[in-house]
């Protein structure tokens, strides 16, 4: 049962354009999300969260978008630069828990050509 | 500030062996958890230890199976290998384990079982 997915498993921008991430997720106790990026032999980087009481937070060039009805949120980054090219995970967590373990969804590769 | 390492870089073993895998905290972090990455996936929490004592265990089996440090630094230890824990695995210190504490991770072991 895959309570955090992301369906898309990669993504090809031109730089300078706009990536738009996404991640769903089924389960309702998630009450905070976050944005992690892999580059390969290292691991994940923290990139980015948002608390459920919140629908947006911005970053510099990263923004994410929550929308709880929906049970979906996105990972925008404006203007797209080849260094980004990495697997970005969505992951969730729910505060109430005895430990806050992450659940996080299977990746998308995003790919910005220069 | 020294980041979360982890030794051995790369690991091979056959079935049925017993493997153990060592994470060094970042430096003032008191917990650490420990993730499983299978190739294609995203990381499983398989357990979080705060201050020497389990705080909290994913579905894996008990021949999984950790201990932390009085320096904080942990171990993963994996009896009676099977194929499928071929895989990618992360370590990840926070502050405290607060569920507001960012985790961040270290640059995995990459363990192969034959």
């Amino acid at each position: 049962d895959q309570q955090v997915k992301q369906n898309s498993p990669s993504l090809s921008v031109q730089e300078g354009r706009i990536s738009i991430l996404n991640c769903d997720y089924t389960n309702s106790m998630f009450d905070y999300f976050l944005w992690y990026k892999k580059y390969p032999a290292e691991g994940p980087t923290f990139l980015i969260s948002i608390s459920s009481i919140k629908d947006k937070n911005e970053d510099g060039r990263f923004t994410v978008f929550l929308n709880k009805s929906a049970k979906h949120l996105s990972l925008h980054i404006v203007p797209s630069q080849p260094g980004d090219s990495a697997v970005y995970f969505c992951a969730a967590r729910w505060s109430g828990g005895s430990n806050y373990k992450l659940t996080f969804g299977k990746g998308t590769l995003l790919t910005v050509n220069p | 500030e020294t980041g979360v390492t982890q030794s051995p870089t790369h690991l091979i073993k056959t079935r049925g062996q017993q493997v153990t895998l060592r994470c060094s905290s970042q430096s003032g972090h008191n917990t650490v958890s420990w993730y499983q990455q299978a190739l294609g996936q995203g990381p499983q929490f398989i357990f979080q230890y705060y201050r020497e004592e389990e705080n909290g265990r994913g579905n894996f089996p008990p021949r999984f199976s950790g201990l932390q440090f009085p320096n904080y630094s942990s171990e993963l230890n994996v009896n009676a290998l099977e194929l499928d824990d071929s895989a990618l695995y992360l370590c990840a210190s926070s502050l405290t384990s607060a569920s507001t504490d960012t985790q961040y991770f270290g640059p995995g072991t990459r363990l192969t079982v034959l």
